[in-house]
């Protein structure tokens, strides 16, 4: 079954340290997104790629950082200059249909840090 | 820039009752909307989404929207409420950005859906 896979599903870390989150899809996707979701907030977007070794900032990009090496993989890094990063993260890719582009999402990983 | 608002954060229905939530949109551009859904620590999944033509659109699980360009509205309404449809429901519209691609999408807050026996 093609999809989305992100891991873990809940992270724990100490305040300080930098944490990685993994993000793969297996739909043949170009482009591949970050949200962070938190209460009352809906999704906000971190980061997005187009295309391999391409990415932009989105609205929050501040104390995070990514990487897009290969077509399949998308990676977060939330680093310790991230003011808050306790929050539902969710990784997702996009296909061109018609005059739209079709957001699928992951499971989302759950990180908590204290 | 393209907004969306949500009406409502929780929305309460009955079993068997219509659910009627509520979307409305800012757009300098024909806008590209969708709906979402998201069970609970879930991603969200896709259920419906207009871009031109028919403006009543039937999405997945018996939901449907009606794109009101006068109203600039995108409510999503199902005749009768099922228990299974309490989710989280997010409204969105299609970002484009200043090269003249849309695959952003701006999201609204999100209503909630409890469905009471």
């Amino acid at each position: 079954d093609g999809g989305i896979t992100q891991s873990p599903k809940y992270l724990f870390r100490k305040e300080g340290q930098n944490v990685t989150l993994s993000c793969e899809q297996n739909l043949n996707h170009d482009a591949m997104y970050w949200y962070r979701q938190d209460p009352g907030q809906g999704l906000r977007l971190i980061y997005y790629s187009q295309i391999v070794n391409d990415f932009q900032k989105g609205d929050i990009a501040e104390g995070y950082s990514v990487s897009r090496e290969k077509k399949e993989s998308f990676p977060l890094t939330v680093t310790s200059a991230q003011k808050n990063p306790t929050a539902f993260y969710l990784c997702a890719s996009s296909i061109r249909r018609g005059a739209t582009y079709e957001q699928y999402f992951g499971p989302g990983t759950r990180l908590t840090v204290t | 820039a393209q907004s969306v608002t949500q009406l409502g954060s929780h929305v309460s229905v009955s079993e068997g009752a219509l659910v009627l939530l509520r979307c409305n949109y800012s757009s300098s551009v024909p806008p590209y909307l969708f709906w979402y859904v998201q069970y609970p620590n879930q991603g969200l999944q896709l259920l419906l989404k207009y871009t031109t033509g028919a403006t009543l659109v039937k999405g997945i699980n018996g939901f449907e929207a009606e794109f009101k360009k006068s109203e600039t509205s995108f409510h999503l309404t199902k005749p009768s409420a099922h228990m299974s449809d309490a989710a989280e429901y997010f409204c969105a519209v299609s970002a484009w950005n200043s090269g003249g691609s849309n695959y952003k999408l701006t999201f609204g807050k999100g209503t909630l859906l409890t469905v009471n026996p």
